[in-house]
């Protein structure tokens, strides 16, 4: 089993609805998580950090669930530009490990 | 303020030739990763450095992969000889990390190689 797996999608969602998706990690010992966005043939921007109390960004809400170990990346009334391949970083003990990336289209 | 530089940004060379890629950080960013990124996957961490020291080279297929930092600024990453599944994107990402904590990374823009 990888230590950090996401669902590699495509999710097509129309413009304007609300979309999630998981990553969960397998090391309960990681410390910190992020979520970082990599659109077509660009590099990787983070997005945003995933705190234990959850955190919200405008339209994007992250949450922590330490018990089943996984977060989440919630993305209400989605844009056009929204569609990109979403990464889930997990960091432990100086280790930083990378998802596959879970692909999301925005349909218009 | 200028971001991470790569280059070249693009590469193809013929298997078992060797080839070399070039990053300089963000200015003042002490910590420079460079990571593979297959199609369809995520970055996979080569090397990450802390000023010019390798504190994690783990990943790194040693018997033909080599990376130097010198002066704790820029970086090249070095292959030979190389082989066709080498063929990837090669990211260099830097931070500035501080008493431990994992702050962002910027992401250059990648080398693109083909390995015929």
């Amino acid at each position: 089993r990888k230590e950090v797996e996401q669902d590699p999608g495509p999710f097509n969602v129309p413009e304007g609805a609300t979309v999630a998706f998981n990553c969960t990690y397998s090391n309960s010992a990681s410390q910190s998580f992020f979520w970082y966005r990599q659109d077509c043939r660009k590099e990787p921007k983070l997005l945003m950090s995933v705190y234990s109390s959850g955190n919200e960004d405008g339209r994007f809400t992250a949450q922590l669930n330490r018990a089943s170990q996984y977060i989440s990346l919630l993305i209400r009334d989605s844009k056009l530009s929204d569609s990109a391949t979403y990464l889930c970083v997990v960091n432990r003990d100086d280790k930083i490990i990378f998802g596959k990336g879970t692909r999301l289209h925005i349909l218009p | 303020e200028a971001g991470v530089v790569q280059s070249p940004r693009y590469k193809i060379i013929e298997k078992k030739q060797p080839v070399a890629f070039w990053c300089n950080p963000i200015s003042g960013h002490n910590t420079l990763y460079w990571y593979r990124q297959n199609l369809g996957q995520g970055p996979e961490l080569l090397i990450r450095y802390e000023n010019e020291e390798a504190v994690d080279d783990s990943q790194l297929p040693k018997d033909r992969f080599s990376a130097e930092r010198l002066k704790g600024v820029d970086s090249t990453l070095k292959i030979q000889p190389a082989e066709l599944g080498d063929s990837a994107v090669y990211l260099c990402a830097s931070s500035l990390e501080q008493g431990g904590n994992y702050n962002e990374q910027f992401f250059g823009p990648g080398t693109r190689l083909t390995v015929l």
